[in-house]
């Protein structure tokens, strides 16, 4: 395995469920990011861990609820998202978030669509 | 308030021509630059980056372009392959002490037809 592995790729939920995303990195980094991407919006960014830390948390609604227990996994838990939250869910992991003078490596994403 | 734009939704070529994609920045305090190309049903992978201190760097086919007084960068794709199609997003970071995270532009869908 290389890189940067989300599961699912796909996930179909109601507003009243429970789910969770889940990122694993085998580069040995250090920082972990969740993004968000809407249709026709940039990346934006949600949230970051540096060496299992929060360091960033960009206002995001607290139905969305991110845990880094160790370096190499960090996941995001959904509950009683809308249906704006459709989206595409990118992980990513850089060797080190202090500066981000480094290029980041971005799973595959999890297409989310809320119904 | 977009940071990063990428005003050209998207750009088709011919094999073999260039291709000039154009992104547009607001804030001074940028000091590095980054392209990423992303494939349909795959995640933005790092393609070019440049420092501030610099206003070119080549990597093969691929060069990035730096004009810090207009806050311009392009990415030159000479020439360019049926295998460059995808979507090319431009980013850029602060300098400083605190975190610098990647503020991204929407994307420049690119068409290089045979």
């Amino acid at each position: 395995e290389t890189g940067v592995t989300q599961t699912p790729r796909h996930l179909v939920m109601g507003m009243t469920n429970k789910k969770s995303l889940k990122c694993e990195q085998h580069l040995g980094h250090n920082a972990m990011y969740w993004y968000k991407q809407s249709a026709k919006k940039p990346l934006e960014l949600m949230f970051v861990y540096s060496l299992e830390e929060r360091v960033e948390n960009n206002s995001v609604p607290s139905r969305f609820s991110p845990e880094c227990p160790n370096s190499s996994h960090l996941f995001l838990h959904l509950h009683t998202l809308q249906p704006e939250d459709s989206a595409l869910y990118l992980c990513a992991s850089s060797p080190r978030p202090l500066p981000m003078n480094t290029e980041a490596f971005f799973g595959q994403g999890t297409r989310l669509t809320v119904v | 308030d977009q940071q990063v734009k990428q005003n050209s939704p998207s750009l088709s070529v011919q094999e073999g021509r260039i291709s000039i994609l154009n992104c547009d920045y607001t804030n001074s305090m940028f000091d590095y630059f980054l392209w990423y190309k992303k494939y349909p049903a795959e995640g933005p992978t790092f393609l070019i980056s440049i420092s501030s201190i610099k206003d070119k760097n080549e990597d093969g086919r691929f060069t990035v372009f730096l004009n810090k007084s207009a806050k311009h960068l392009s990415l030159h794709i000479v020439p360019s392959q049926p295998g460059d199609s995808a979507v090319y997003f431009c980013a850029a970071s602060g300098a400083g002490t605190g975190f610098q995270k990647l503020v991204f532009g929407t994307g420049t869908r690119l068409l290089v037809s045979p």
